[in-house]
């Protein structure tokens, strides 16, 4: 069985700092990856996706992944952050028959 | 672009009512889904359906029944809601079959309070 684990649950930073959201993931297969962003009573909105291809990933926003299996991680950055970037962030893994949502990690942006 | 459409977006319950939550998508897409969301434990299927004609069980589907009306249309039933129903519940389609090979587009939500 597949599971995804995001390493933090809230994550506080400045605006204009660098942003690190961490997850791992666990599978037998070689997955998809993908990280979706929900703003507060709002549906989740896809950031970016990992399907074997290149292992850094960039997605909307400004925002990149990096796909490491030696480490099963799958972090996601950004090298600025802006006060829209606030919003809850979930890491995913799926294969064709199964999708995992991690807990989610909470960015909060201070001024 | 109205995308995927969930109603009603807030609805309170009395433990043993039952209701039905609607969800339509006008992207012509193959899969819809229903997930529940709740603190601190992502989201998780709670039904699904391939293809118009077709629905499977997900990972948390006692107290649930869902109908694929025709390809826009998936609803969710709770036939005697519970308080540990209590969630917000997504819909979301997607164009490919399977339970989930590719990029998902969500509704904005639906939350349910069960007393």
């Amino acid at each position: 069985a597949q599971s995804v684990t995001q390493l933090d649950s809230h994550v506080s930073v400045s605006e204009g700092t660098p942003v690190l959201l961490r997850c791992n993931y666990s599978s037998s297969y070689s997955p998809s990856l993908f990280w979706y962003v929900q703003h507060p009573n709002k549906g989740l909105q896809l950031l970016l996706k990992y399907t074997s291809a290149a292992t850094l990933v960039k997605g909307i926003n400004g925002f990149e992944a990096e796909f490491k299996k030696s480490e099963t991680s799958f972090h996601l950055t950004k090298p600025s952050a802006h006060m829209s970037d606030a919003a809850e962030y979930f890491c995913v893994v799926s294969d064709w028959d199964d999708m995992r949502f991690g807990a989610g990690t909470r960015l909060t942006v201070k001024p | 672009n109205a995308g995927v459409t969930q109603t009603p977006k807030f609805q309170v319950l009395k433990t043993g009512q039952s209701m039905t939550l609607q969800c339509a998508q006008d992207m012509n897409h193959n899969s819809m889904y229903w997930y529940r969301q709740d603190p601190g434990m992502g989201l998780r299927l709670i039904y699904y359906s391939a293809s118009e004609g077709t629905t499977d069980k997900g990972e948390v589907p006692n107290g649930y029944n869902v109908s694929r009306l025709n390809k826009r249309e998936f609803s969710l039933r709770l036939e005697s809601a519970a308080p540990s129903q209590t969630s917000v519940y997504f819909c979301a389609s997607s164009a490919l079959a399977g339970t989930n090979t590719g990029e998902l587009f969500f509704g904005e939500g639906s939350r349910l309070t069960v007393l």
